[in-house]
């Protein structure tokens, strides 16, 4: 499958803990970003890496919130210290660099903090 | 900056016609549309860019009005597997790249 893929699909976790998802773009795009869903909502923009570079991080992205993307290939989210408020669908999506390309998404992971 | 888009559901028979429409307020490059079925991702329909242009599937249609920086998604002859949310993103003249999405629309499509 050469399709965006995300890992874990699921995550539940205790208010106060970290965690860690990632992201494996397809192979030749060089644009990766991150999105968040919650129920009823369209994706809100997190923020988004050219190669290894990330380009522009959204308000909504809190200090607790860091994004990797380290050889310009697969991309990691970490959220530190959990809160009710962070459970979501989070969203990776890959595309070519350049305005008017295609953006792919893959399956998501859904976290949910107890 | 989030679009708006319109109706927020509507129920067809199968074989039906509907429109989705999707505006923003700001200058618009290219709008984007998307469709996603309950507990998966957004799938990709079309692309439209600003000077005409369009990407994306071959049985569904869309128009951009770059003046009025508005969208419609037409879906024609609806048949059961056109049923999710319909989301239209938004990418903005400035070049910032990343697509801001509208709440989205609900289509159900019955037999």
């Amino acid at each position: 499958d050469t399709g965006v893929s995300q890992n874990p699909r699921h995550k539940i976790t205790k208010r106060g803990q970290n965690v860690t998802f990632r992201c494996d773009p397809i192979s030749e795009h060089n644009r990766l970003y991150w999105y968040r869903q919650t129920l009823g909502q369209g994706p809100e923009f997190l923020t988004y890496f050219q190669n290894e570079a990330q380009l522009e991080k959204s308000r909504l992205l809190s200090d607790r919130f860091s994004a990797e993307r380290p050889k310009g290939s697969f991309s990691t989210l970490e959220i530190q210290r959990t809160e009710q408020g962070d459970s979501a669908m989070y969203l990776c999506a890959s595309s070519l660099a350049g305005q008017g390309t295609e953006a792919f998404f893959g399956q998501g992971t859904r976290l949910t903090v107890v | 900056q989030q679009p708006v888009q319109s109706p927020q559901a509507v129920i067809l028979r199968e074989g039906e016609d509907a429109v989705i429409n999707c505006s923003s307020s700001k200058a618009l490059y290219s709008v984007h549309w998307y469709r996603q079925k309950h507990g998966e991702a957004p799938v990709f329909l079309m692309i439209l860019l600003k000077g005409g242009e369009q990407k994306g599937h071959e049985k569904i249609s869309a128009s951009f009005n770059e003046k009025k920086q508005q969208s419609s998604l037409y879906l024609t002859a609806s048949q059961l597997s056109y049923s999710g949310t319909y989301f239209c993103g938004t990418e903005l003249q400035t070049g910032a790249n990343n697509l801001f999405f509208g709440t989205g629309t609900r289509l159900t499509v019955i037999p």
